[in-house]
């Protein structure tokens, strides 16, 4: 059984460039979650998918940022003319069903802007 | 709203002893309640979660968590630590309120056990 899959694991960019990150989730979970984890905090919720429908978007998500589940399998988070402050961990997790569901993360997106 | 208070940024114990991680929340709704571990360069890996039933919830690798209502607590313990227990953990809420997927974590607490 293979868990959550991310890549790439880290990322290096200079500042106003386009970066995109992709995230595969277990095999037949239909919901999947962004979380963004800067250095001494925790993960901060950034969006969610049921299937291929983005259902909540959090308001760290700015208009830079777009996030998209095209066939309700794997996702990817697009961040557009990076800035210093994007330098972060992104995470991805999934879970089967929803709200009493365990989300399962995988091991994250390093981004660091320069 | 929801959110999670973890009052302590590092706690250190000695091997063998018993250990405590402190978590305090705040939901509106019912509280789903989770704990998750962080080693460096990894993700977030699942402990164990309160969703209802008992207050005493047990968990991956001996850690159990005891869910308090009235003192809104999660604390997570373990009866003798191991030095590879030393990592950072993170509490988490989820309000059970229909539609509502997000987790909210707290801040973190480092984990030192010494041999």
């Amino acid at each position: 059984d293979t868990g959550v899959s991310q890549n790439p694991r880290h990322k290096i960019t200079k500042r106003g460039q386009n970066v995109t990150f992709r995230c595969d989730p277990i095999s037949e979970h239909n919901r999947l979650y962004w979380y963004r984890q800067t250095l001494g905090q925790g993960p901060e919720f950034l969006t969610y998918f049921q299937n291929e429908a983005q259902l909540e978007k959090s308001r760290l998500l700015s208009d830079r940022f777009s996030a998209e589940r095209p066939k309700g399998s794997f996702s990817t988070l697009e961040i557009q003319r990076t800035e210093q402050g994007d330098s972060a961990m992104y995470l991805c997790a999934s879970t089967p069903r929803g709200a009493t569901d365990t989300q399962y993360f995988g091991p994250g997106t390093r981004l660091t802007v320069l | 709203a929801q959110s999670v208070a973890q009052p302590e940024d590092q706690v250190n114990v000695a091997e063998g002893n018993p250990l405590t991680v402190k978590c305090t929340y705040s939901v509106s709704g019912n509280p789903y309640l989770f704990w998750y571990v962080q080693y460096p360069n990894r993700g977030l890996q699942f402990l164990l979660k309160y969703i209802t039933g008992d207050n005493l919830v047990k968990g991956s690798y001996g850690f159990e968590a005891e869910f308090n209502k009235s003192q809104t607590s999660f604390h997570l313990k373990k009866p003798s630590a191991l030095v590879s227990d030393s990592a950072l953990y993170f509490c988490a809420v989820r309000d059970g309120g229909f539609g509502n997927e997000k987790l909210t974590f707290g801040t973190g607490t480092r984990l030192t056990i010494i041999p």
